[in-house]
């Protein structure tokens, strides 16, 4: 049963337009998501977090927003340039040991 | 201040050999996770060690173990390797407390494949 879903295998956009990345969890007690980044070759890249009492947190270009009513969050990448172009994860935390549930990854490809 | 460093980059395996992929963590980080990425999807939660013991586990087989050192770095071995063990194996370090406690910072990854 996957708990941390991204619907999206692939995204497209044109640079400097807006990326909007989703994310659905089912488990409740989750408290604690974050976005990661991932180049080929590389390990993934912390890129953002948020708690769960919080409904939005801003980090330069990128926004991560949640709403827990519809257990949803989104990645917004505001301008989208071509050094973007990665995989990106949402990965939640449940717990105390810090243990990090991922989705599947959503593949951003950013247009010059 | 070095990132977490993974060895070794590559391995292949013959079906039931055992293999140890080996993991440095980040500077001043005492807890290392780890995580197996099939093709196509996300990395998956096999455990953890915080000051050498085991902090936690995914739903992996006895025959996926660990070790943490007194310096923070870590083993992960997998013995009886099956054809579905084949995979890219993350290790991320995180420090205690706070925040910190869920951002974690991977390694490139072994590369595994089994035969």
């Amino acid at each position: 049963d996957q708990q941390v879903k991204q619907n999206s295998p692939s995204l497209s956009v044109q640079e400097g337009r807006i990326s909007i990345l989703n994310c659905d969890y089912t488990n409740s007690m989750f408290d604690y998501f974050l976005w990661y980044k991932k180049y080929p070759a590389e390990g993934p890249t912390f890129l953002i977090s948020i708690s769960s009492i919080k409904d939005k947190n801003e980090d330069g270009r990128f926004t991560v927003f949640l709403n827990k009513s519809a257990k949803h969050l989104s990645l917004h990448i505001v301008p989208s340039q071509p050094g973007d172009s990665a995989v990106y994860f949402c990965a939640a935390s449940g717990d105390a040991k810090r243990q990090l549930t991922f989705g599947s990854g959503t593949q951003l490809t950013v247009l010059p | 201040e070095t990132g977490v460093t993974q060895s070794p980059t590559h391995l292949i395996k013959t079906r039931g050999q055992q293999v140890t992929l080996r993991c440095s963590s980040q500077s001043g980080h005492n807890t290392v996770s780890w995580y197996q990425q099939a093709l196509g999807q996300g990395p998956q939660f096999i455990f953890q060690y915080y000051r050498e013991e085991e902090n936690g586990r995914g739903n992996f087989p006895p025959r996926f173990s660990g070790l943490q050192f007194p310096n923070y770095s870590s083993e992960l071995n997998v013995n009886a390797l099956e054809l579905d063990d084949s995979a890219l194996y993350l290790c991320a370090s995180s420090l205690d407390g706070g925040r910190a406690r869920y951002e974690q910072y991977f390694g490139p990854g072994t590369r595994l494949t089994v035969t």
